[in-house]
C-alpha cells in the first residue's frame, strides 16, 4: 500500500549513542518533515525538506541530523543519544497540492537510557 | 510565528451524543489550511477533516463538522453521534499555503467516550 514507511517501530538506545530512524514515501511527495511528540506539548517539528538536496531547520533541530538525497528518503539522524530524546518520532510526507493534509508514518517510539 | 492552542486537556461524552472541541491559532496570513488530526491508541495520525481558509462555508465529512470563524481565529470541531471508536487524542493543526507549508499543531485534546 501506498503511504509513509518508519523503521523501527522501538528502539532503546544508551546514552551517547547514535542511530538514524528510515523513513521513505512512495507517493512522490516533495515536502517530507520529522517531527516529535511529547505529552502535553503536540507535534513539535524537528527537520523538515521541500525536496532532494534542499533541508531546513524546525523548531526542535538540536541533537539531529538529516539528509534527502532522493524524493523518496528522509532518514533523521541521532548524533549522541541524551535522555531527552525520548519521544515518539513521526515522519510524514505532503504534496505541493495546498489541498493535502500530511500523510504520516506509524511512529517510532524511543527511549534513552 | 504561527501559534495554534487547544484549550481542552481531556474531554469526554456519553456515547451518541454531541461533543465539540475547541481551538484557536494566531497568523498574519489571509490564506492557509486548517485540519483535524485523530490519533487512536495505535498512535497512527488520521486526518479527520480540513478547511481553507478562503472558503466560507464549513467543512464536513460524515458525523464529523467544524465552525471556522475566521475574524475570531477559532475553529471547533463538532463530532455527532459519537461512537466508541471516536475515543482518541485529536490534535488541530495549521499550514500556510505559501512558502514551506510546515504543520503547527495544537497540544492535543484526549476524548474519552462513555458507553
Amino acid at each position: 500500500n501506498a503511504g509513509v514507511t518508519q523503521t523501527p517501530k522501538f528502539q532503546v538506545l544508551k546514552t551517547g549513542q547514535s542511530m538514524t530512524l528510515q523513513c521513505a514515501q512512495d507517493m512522490n511527495h516533495e515536502y517530507m518533515s520529522w517531527y516529535r511528540q511529547d505529552p502535553g506539548m503536540g507535534l513539535r517539528l524537528i527537520h523538515y525538506s521541500v525536496g532532494a538536496g534542499i533541508t531546513d531547520q524546525g523548531e526542535v533541530p538540536n541533537g539531529y541530523n538529516v539528509s534527502r538525497s532522493t524524493t523518496e528518503d528522509f532518514p533523521l539522524r541521532l548524533l549522541s543519544a541524551a535522555p531527552s530524546q525520548t519521544s515518539v518520532y513521526f515522519c510524514a510526507s505532503s504534496s505541493r497540492d495546498r489541498g493535502y493534509g500530511y500523510t504520516f508514518g506509524s511512529g517510532t517510539r524511543l527511549t534513552v537510557v | 510565528a504561527q501559534t495554534v492552542t487547544q484549550s481542552q486537556p481531556e474531554m469526554s461524552v456519553q456515547e451518541a451524543e454531541t461533543v465539540t472541541l475547541s481551538c484557536t491559532y494566531d497568523t498574519s496570513e489571509s490564506d492557509y489550511y486548517l485540519f483535524w488530526y485523530k490519533q487512536p491508541p495505535s498512535r497512527q495520525m488520521i486526518l479527520v477533516i480540513r478547511q481553507e481558509a478562503y472558503k466560507q462555508q464549513n467543512a464536513t465529512e460524515n458525523r464529523f463538522s467544524v465552525n471556522f470563524q475566521k475574524a475570531a481565529k477559532s475553529f471547533s470541531l463538532k463530532i455527532s453521534d459519537s461512537q466508541l471508536g471516536d475515543a482518541a487524542m485529536y490534535f488541530c493543526a495549521y499550514r500556510r499555503i505559501q512558502g514551506a507549508q510546515k504543520l503547527v499543531f495544537g497540544q492535543g485534546t484526549r476524548l474519552t467516550i462513555n458507553p
